[in-house]
C-alpha cells in the first residue's frame, strides 16, 4: 500500500466545463475527507464520509460540487459549471482511528 | 471567522538552531491539535499532535507544547535542519466523531546550512 493516491494531478478547464476527481484511500480506512486549498491559506474542510455514506458537507460546497464514494472504497468529487473562484488544489485523505493521511492533490486551474 | 491562527507567514533559522512555530485558537471546545509538514507537490505529511490533557509531547527532535489558558500552541524543532524546510500547519480536530480538521494558514520555514 502506498498510501492515498488522487487523479489527476493537474487539471486545467475553461469556464463552465465539468470536472471529474478521483481519490484512492489507503485500502482499511473507513473515513474519507475532501479539501481544498487555495493559496496562502491552508486546507479548508469540504465534506466526509464514513464507508459509502457521506455524513458533513461544509457550506463551501455550493450545489455545483458533488461527492461520492460507492462501495464505500474510492471517491470522486464532481465540479460541474466551474468558475474562475473554483481553481485551487484539492486534496483527500482517509483515516482509520487515528490520524488523517493525506494524497497529494489535484491542482485545478479554471481559464 | 479564523478559529486557528499561524499569524507568522515564514520563519527563517540557521542550521543547528531551534525553529519555534505559532498557533493560536479561538474555540475553546478544540481538545486535540496537530501539525503537518507539507512539501511542494506533496500532500500535508502528519507530523506529531496533542491532546489538551497534556501541555507538552515530545517525539525526537520535534516538541509540542499546550497552552490552554492562552490558547496557544507551539512546534519546536531541535536541532533545526533544512530538510525541515517547508510548509508547517497547525491543524484542531472539530470535536465530535467526524475527525474533520481546522487549519491554519501555514507558516513556511526555511533552514539555511
Amino acid at each position: 500500500d502506498t498510501g492515498v493516491s488522487q487523479d489527476p494531478r493537474h487539471k486545467i478547464t475553461k469556464r463552465g466545463q465539468n470536472v471529474t476527481f478521483r481519490c484512492d484511500p489507503i485500502s482499511e480506512h473507513n473515513r474519507l475527507y475532501w479539501y481544498r486549498q487555495t493559496l496562502g491559506q491552508g486546507p479548508e474542510f469540504l465534506t466526509y464520509f464514513q464507508n459509502e455514506a457521506q455524513l458533513e458537507k461544509s457550506r463551501l460546497l455550493s450545489d455545483r460540487f458533488s461527492a461520492e464514494r460507492p462501495k464505500g472504497s474510492f471517491s470522486t468529487l464532481e465540479i460541474q459549471r466551474t468558475e474562475q473562484g473554483d481553481s485551487a488544489m484539492y486534496l483527500c485523505a482517509s483515516s482509520g482511528d487515528g490520524e488523517q493521511f493525506f494524497g497529494p492533490g489535484t491542482r485545478l486551474t479554471v481559464l | 471567522d479564523q478559529q486557528v491562527k499561524q499569524n507568522s507567514p515564514s520563519l527563517s533559522v540557521q542550521e543547528g538552531r531551534i525553529s519555534i512555530l505559532n498557533c493560536d485558537y479561538t474555540n475553546s471546545m478544540f481538545d486535540y491539535f496537530l501539525w503537518y509538514k507539507k512539501y511542494p507537490a506533496e500532500g500535508p505529511t502528519f507530523l506529531i499532535s496533542i491532546s489538551s490533557i497534556k501541555d507538552k509531547n515530545e517525539d525526537g527532535r520535534f516538541t509540542v507544547f499546550l497552552n490552554k489558558s492562552a490558547k496557544h500552541l507551539s512546534l519546536h524543532i531541535v536541532p533545526s535542519q533544512p530538510g525541515d524546510s517547508a510548509v508547517y500547519f497547525c491543524a484542531a480536530k472539530v470535536p465530535g466523531n467526524t475527525g474533520k480538521l481546522i487549519f491554519g494558514q501555514g507558516t513556511t520555514l526555511q533552514v539555511k546550512p
